[in-house]
């Protein structure tokens, strides 16, 4: 079954202001991870947050994790019109080759 | 300079016909990945792979084959393309399983 689920699957805002955007999974993790799809390109790999870590920073973004939630969101503050994009996390369980497991994104529009 | 690179980057083909996509990365990462991305974004893994084993999706069909030369490429051949394997395939790699990705930018292939 599909894991990391997006919240908001849509969000529009305002150049200038902050963007959250909300990832749920249903089993456990080693660690979860957001990118960043800009239209027509591949992947970019935002930030990793470990099972073991609460809040990670990476100069404008913020991201936390609440594994008695299963959740975790990414915070962009002070938004600016290049960061208009397709954000997903993506979930890592361990134990072998599987891969990451990605959400269906969250296409993040900043209006100038 | 490109760290993960994908050839071609648009395919157009008839049903039936057999395609090659290539990968190449030049990162020294470990682990290689496939994955499709359909119409409506979402990201499916289909192999992953290093230097002493293959993952298969189960559900990818035995028309898709995974090749690697060597460990920094991972190639995607296709037998019998058919139209619902129209989609973007992107190649990815992380220094070992788990660790953060870097895509390419990706090859979207149109089976008509």
């Amino acid at each position: 079954s599909q894991q990391g689920e997006e919240d908001p699957q849509a969000l529009s805002i305002q150049e200038g202001e902050n963007a959250t955007m909300n990832c749920s999974y249903k089993t456990s993790i080693n660690n979860l991870q957001w990118y960043r799809q800009n239209s027509g390109r591949g992947l970019v790999h935002l930030i990793l947050i470990r099972s073991n870590e609460r809040e990670k920073h990476s100069g404008r973004l913020r991201v936390t994790l609440d594994t008695s939630k299963k959740s975790s969101s990414l915070l962009i503050t002070a938004s600016r019109a290049a960061d208009t994009a397709s954000y997903f996390c993506a979930k890592y369980s361990g134990g072998g080759a599987d891969g990451l497991t990605f959400g269906k994104g969250t296409h993040l529009i900043i209006q100038p | 300079d490109t760290a993960v690179s994908q050839t071609p980057k648009y395919l157009v083909t008839q049903m039936g016909n057999d395609k090659s996509i290539k990968c190449e990365q030049n990162l020294g990462h470990d682990t290689m990945y496939w994955y499709k991305q359909d119409s409506k974004k979402f990201l499916k893994i289909m192999f992953s792979y290093n230097n002493k084993e293959l993952i298969i999706n189960e559900t990818v069909p035995n028309r898709f084959s995974p090749k690697s030369p060597d460990k920094a490429h991972l190639n995607l051949h296709i037998n019998s393309l058919e139209l619902g394997d129209s989609a973007v395939y992107f190649c990815a790699s992380s220094l070992r399983d788990g660790y953060g990705y870097t895509f390419g930018s990706g090859t979207r292939l149109t089976v008509v």
